[in-house]
This record gives C-alpha cells, sequence and structure tokens, in this order.
C-alpha cells in the first residue's frame, strides 16, 4: 500500500535559520505533491503544489523540492520567524493522501 | 474558512447512537471531502463526492456514511457511533477539473466529536 512518512519528530530551530522537512513515500508514483500548514484547533491550510516535472518551487520564504527518483520531497522556510511555528503536512496527488506532518517551533 | 463551514464544532454522544455532520461550501466546487485526523494517523480519507449523488469510499469508510443531495452540502453520517470513531473531522473541497492547477483543497475549521 501508499505509505508517505514525515518526521514525527517535532524540529526546533532558531528564528532566523532555515528550517527544512522531509517527506519520503513509497509504493506510489504521484503526479504531484502539496504541503500544508497546521495551527492547533484549525484545519489545514495549502501552501504549495509541486507537479512531477517540476524540480523546485518557490513562493515568498518557501521553497520545495520535489525528487521522483529518491521518492521525497523537501519543504525549506528560509529566514524562520516565531510566527512560522506550526505542523507541516504533505500529501500526495490525487486524492490527497497525508503524512502525520512534522511540527516546527521557531524560536526567538 | 472562507467558503467553507463545517457543524457542529464540538459534539459528545453516547456509542450506539446515529450521528450527523454537516459540511456546507460556497465555492461551488464539484469536489468534497470528509477526513478524521488522529494522533498517530494523520489525516484519513474516509468518503468523498465528484457531484451530486456521486460518491466513493475512501479509506476508512468503515461505519460510515456520506449523502450529497446539492452541490453545496455533504453529509457525513455514523450510523452507530463506537468509542473508536471519537476525533476531529475535516471537511474539505476542492475545483479539481482533471488539470493539475496551483490550487490545493480548502479545509473546514473541522468538528471534534467524542463517542462516550
Amino acid at each position: 500500500s501508499q505509505k508517505i512518512e514525515q518526521n514525527s519528530e517535532a524540529l526546533n530551530i532558531q528564528e532566523g535559520k532555515t528550517a527544512t522537512l522531509t517527506c519520503n513515500y513509497t509504493n506510489y508514483s504521484p503526479a504531484y505533491l502539496q504541503w500544508y500548514r497546521q495551527d492547533p484547533g484549525r484545519g489545514p491550510v495549502f501552501l504549495l503544489l509541486i507537479r512531477e516535472n517540476e524540480k523546485e518551487k518557490r513562493k515568498e520564504r518557501l521553497k520545495v523540492t520535489f525528487d521522483t527518483t529518491l521518492k521525497q520531497s523537501l519543504f525549506h522556510i528560509t529566514a524562520s520567524q516565531p510566527a512560522d511555528s506550526a505542523t507541516y503536512l504533505c500529501a500526495l496527488s490525487d486524492k490527497l493522501i497525508f503524512g502525520t506532518g512534522t511540527r516546527l517551533q521557531v524560536f526567538p | 474558512d472562507a467558503g467553507i463551514t463545517q457543524s457542529p464544532r464540538h459534539k459528545v454522544t453516547e456509542t450506539g447512537t446515529p450521528v450527523t455532520l454537516r459540511c456546507h461550501q460556497t465555492e461551488n466546487h464539484r469536489y468534497m471531502y470528509w477526513y478524521r485526523q488522529d494522533p498517530g494517523h494523520g489525516l484519513r480519507l474516509i468518503h468523498y463526492s465528484y457531484g451530486v449523488k456521486d460518491t466513493d469510499k475512501g479509506e476508512v469508510s468503515d461505519g460510515y456514511s456520506v449523502s450529497r443531495s446539492k452541490t453545496e452540502d455533504f453529509l457525513l453520517t455514523l450510523e452507530s457511533a463506537t468509542s473508536s470513531q471519537t476525533s476531529v473531522y475535516f471537511c474539505a473541497i476542492s475545483e479539481w477539473t482533471g488539470i493539475i492547477t496551483n490550487y490545493g483543497y480548502t479545509f473546514g475549521s473541522g468538528t471534534r466529536l467524542t463517542v462516550v
């Protein structure tokens, strides 16, 4: 069956540094992959979508890479801020199979 | 969240009782989804709909049924609630047209259901 893995341990980084979150998947060849942000008590909020033929996608301080050979996506937040603290979820097309998410904590 | 509302936001019910959760959208999107979110499992798809009266099962559909009689409403029913169905339920919508766009899903704020 399809499996998608994100680091379940929280990622703690200092403000101003780059946060890098990993999403690995198996037994699947998604046409695209999405990243979401979820704050406590709220629903996920869409951030970025990257297609299988795209190596990299950027949006402001966010960057996503997609390596279909490694079956891995990396999510980067540059110049991180305490307001970036949240849980970040990756999801595979097409009916959105979600990973369990990685909690990011940015300290001042 | 803009364009999608879930009701109720919180509900406590007894084992064995039927429960219906409602998702309402004002975006006229074709696709609607019900997920449940549990610690250690993340978001799991229960059922989804690709049009009025058109629905299909997701990964964890046992014990759940859905109905969509109007584009804007997607109902999730627990026929006979069990403690294992205690969870946070999210509804989502998308304007999937068969062409990959740069838009993702829009999620509601969730319903926290406790079955005692």
